[in-house]
């Protein structure tokens, strides 16, 4: 079936650094934009960043500019997030999730479970 | 930025009845406009896209309508597994969340 397993949550440091991967099956990767999008503590949902099918586009909440990067490996169907810089308010679960091609469908018709990351000292 | 605008934040209404739910948006987003379900400790779930199409497997009973800066999502006679928290989502900008609406057993 379709699925989206994040891994590589864990607690940081404030001003370190994490990578999280979300490996994808039952479905095409390599066909779809991929995103990252986080829920704080008793917090709503926020978008953080996407990546088109090819890799070739990447786009940042303003939040997040210059201290995360999305990149993805279509031939191990895997979608990764690389953040640093961390602070307190990163704390969150971070789901990866799938949209359709193209800016104006961005709504997430598929998503992974959740990594948690905290950030504490 | 467009910002999400949801209410109320709770609502209590009882099995069988009706729950509506309002989304306004602070600038238009045509009808691009999602809802999701979520119960705690999962991920969200994709009810509503394009402001009134049902995702795959959604039961008729959840319907959304609206178009430009007002939104509304109505639940026909509430089952137990549709108390939950609900988030509208906009896509004609970057994307953005409304902070929920929690629908509780009245």
């Amino acid at each position: 079936q379709v699925q989206l397993v994040e891994s590589g949550g864990g607690v940081v440091q404030p001003g370190g650094s994490l990578r999280l991967s979300c490996v994808a099956s039952g479905f095409t990767f390599r066909s779809y934009s991929m995103h990252w999008v986080r829920q704080g503590p008793d917090k709503g949902l926020e978008w953080v960043a996407v990546i088109s099918y090819d890799g070739g586009n990447k786009f940042y909440a303003d939040a997040v500019q210059g201290r995360f990067t999305i990149s993805r490996d279509n031939f191990k169907s895997t979608l990764f997030l690389q953040i640093s810089s961390l602070r307190d308010d990163d704390t969150a679960v971070y789901f990866c999730a799938r949209s359709e091609n193209g800016y104006d469908n961005w709504f997430f018709e598929v998503w992974g479970r959740g990594a948690p990351v905290t950030v504490s000292s | 930025e467009v910002v999400m605008t949801q209410s109320p934040a709770t609502l209590s209404v009882s099995p069988g009845e009706r729950a509506t739910l309002s989304c306004r948006a602070s600038q238009s987003v045509s009808s691009n406009l999602a809802w999701y379900q979520q119960k705690p400790g999962q991920a969200p779930r994709l009810l509503i896209y394009g402001s009134s199409i049902r995702a795959t497997d959604i039961p008729a009973r959840f319907s959304g309508s609206g178009s430009g800066t007002e939104f509304t999502l109505t639940i026909n006679s509430l089952q137990s597994e549709d108390f939950a928290v609900y988030y509208c989502q906009q896509y004609k900008d970057w994307p953005s969340f409304g902070q929920g609406t929690r629908l509780e057993i009245k």
